[in-house]
């Protein structure tokens, strides 16, 4: 069966800073793709990065990066320049030929002044 | 274009009611999934539904049932309703046509209470 895990429940950071959030998986697909998702207060989950397991070139999107190693299967999230909207519950997720997202526990990331 | 809806975003329903909820997707997509969010549990996927057939399926009981039909929208029964139940509904829909992975956009949801 296919799980991610992620062992941060809360995690804290001041605005500009930078913060990494841990997030480990386990499947049997050789073809597959982890994601980040961001559900703020409002409940709306947002996309933040996607990598494609076949690449080995580490996502990037604007203040957002990864670390993506496949053999240890973990997939972490960089925030860089931490901003008072990046407060949000954090999801990685995983996704196969199967058809389905599987998420993690959630991380909930405070951002303080 | 306009983005995933859900109707409705509140409910409360009591213990052995049935209840529908309903999803439409962003126009031009034929995937939609359905997710159940809560506190104990997290986000757990409940079934996909593509073209009007149910592609994929998780691990929830038969009370669980949905449907799409032929403009993509897609609706979520949960008969006998539980306390257990209560719990926010996500759908996503995307172009996911299963040959490749397309991003899922997520819908606001709707937040059931099963008193």
């Amino acid at each position: 069966a296919q799980t991610v895990t992620q062992s941060q429940p809360e995690m804290s950071v001041q605005e500009a800073e930078t913060v990494t959030l841990s997030c480990t998986y386990d499947t049997s697909e050789n073809n597959y793709y982890l994601f980040w998702y961001k559900q703020p207060p409002s409940r709306q989950m947002i996309l933040v990065i996607r990598q494609e397991a076949y690449k080995q070139q580490n996502a990037t999107e604007n203040r957002f990066s990864v670390n993506f190693q496949k053999a240890a299967k973990s997939f972490s999230l960089k925030i860089s320049d931490s901003q008072l909207g990046d407060t949000a519950m954090y999801f990685c997720a995983c996704y196969n030929q199967g058809g389905k997202l599987i998420f993690g526990q959630g991380t909930e990331l405070s951002v303080k002044p | 274009k306009a983005g995933v809806t859900q109707t409705p975003r509140y409910l409360i329903k009591t213990r052995g009611q049935q209840v529908t909820l309903s999803c439409s997707p962003i126009s031009g997509h034929r995937s939609v999934s359905w997710y159940q969010q809560t506190p104990g549990q997290g986000l757990q996927f409940l079934f996909e539904y593509f073209s009007e057939t149910q592609r994929n399926k998780g691990n929830f009981p038969g009370r669980f049932s949905g449907r799409q039909f032929s403009n993509s929208r897609s609706e979520m029964n949960v008969s006998t309703l539980e306390l257990g139940d209560s719990a926010l509904y996500l759908c996503a829909s995307s172009l996911n046509t299963g040959i490749s992975y397309n991003e899922q956009f997520f819908g606001p949801g709707t937040r059931l209470t099963v008193l």
